[in-house]
C-alpha cells in the first residue's frame, strides 16, 4: 500500500503563490498519474489537476492559467503551485493518486494524502 | 461540465438500518462512477469504482449499482463505523467532478 504525505505552509498570503509537496512513499511515482484535490471547510470537493510521471499536466479549466504542477521521480515526490491566491483558495489540500486497472488509468483517487490545511489571509 | 446531484443531503438512520444514497450526472456517464466515505477530519476514502466494483477491503454490506446518468450507493446492516459523508465522482468527462456529498448521521 503507498502512503502519500502533504507538505506545505498553512498560512499564505493574498496575491502570493501556494506550493505545496506531495512525498509518495514508494517508488510508483514512476509510473502512475498523481492528482491535486481540494476542499473548503464544510463543502465538498473541487479536482485540481494532475500531473503523470512524464510532467505532462491537466488542469482544471477553473483554476486554469493560475495553476501548475511538476514531478520529481527522483525525491518521490510532485508538486502544486497556485499563484494569485483569495480567500476562495482558502481549503484543505490533498494529494492522491489516479486509480489504474490492467494499464489503464481512469481519474478515481486511491489513496490519499491526509491533507493539509492552508488559509489564505493577512 | 457534468453536475453530480446527490439525494438525500442527509439522512438519519441506526445501526443495523439499511440506508440507499443516490447521485445523479447532469449527462450520462456510462458506469464512471465512484463513490468515498469521508470521516471529519479525514481524507476521503475510495469505496466503489466502475460504479458497482467494491475496492478491495471494503465490507460487502457496501454495495454500487446504476448505470448512464443514475447511481445508488446501499450500505446494508449498518455499522457504527459507517456513520460519514459519502461523495460520488464521475470520471467520464474532464474534469473530474464530486457530488455535494450526503452526511449519514447517527438517528
Amino acid at each position: 500500500q503507498v502512503y502519500l504525505q502533504e507538505s506545505g505552509p498553512r498560512l499564505v498570503k493574498p496575491s502570493e503563490t501556494l506550493s505545496l509537496t506531495c512525498t509518495v512513499s514508494d517508488g510508483s511515482i514512476n509510473s502512475f498519474y498523481w492528482t491535486w484535490i481540494r476542499q473548503p471547510a464544510g463543502k465538498g470537493l473541487e479536482w485540481v489537476g494532475r500531473v503523470f510521471a512524464s510532467g505532462s499536466t491537466n488542469f482544471n479549466p477553473s483554476l486554469e492559467g493560475r495553476v501548475a504542477m511538476s514531478i520529481d521521480t527522483s525525491r518521490n515526490q510532485f508538486s502544486l503551485q497556485l499563484t494569485s491566491l483569495t480567500a476562495a483558495d482558502t481549503a484543505v489540500y490533498f494529494c492522491a493518486k489516479v486509480k489504474c486497472i490492467g494499464g489503464s488509468c481512469y481519474d478515481w483517487f486511491d489513496p490519499w494524502g491526509q491533507g493539509i490545511p492552508v488559509t489564505v489571509s493577512s | 461540465d457534468i453536475q453530480m446531484t446527490q439525494s438525500p443531503s442527509s439522512v438519519s438512520a441506526s445501526v443495523g438500518d439499511r440506508v440507499t444514497i443516490t447521485c445523479r450526472a447532469s449527462q450520462g456517464i456510462n458506469k464512471f462512477l465512484a463513490w468515498y466515505q469521508q470521516k471529519p477530519g479525514e481524507a476521503p476514502k475510495l469505496l466503489i469504482y466502475a460504479a458497482s466494483t467494491l475496492r478491495s477491503g471494503v465490507p460487502s454490506r457496501f454495495s454500487g449499482s446504476g448505470s448512464g446518468a443514475d447511481f445508488t450507493l446501499t450500505i446494508n446492516s449498518l455499522q457504527p463505523e459507517d456513520f460519514a459523508t459519502y461523495f460520488c465522482q464521475q470520471a467520464k468527462s474532464f474534469p473530474p467532478s464530486f457530488g455535494q456529498g450526503t452526511k449519514l448521521e447517527i438517528k
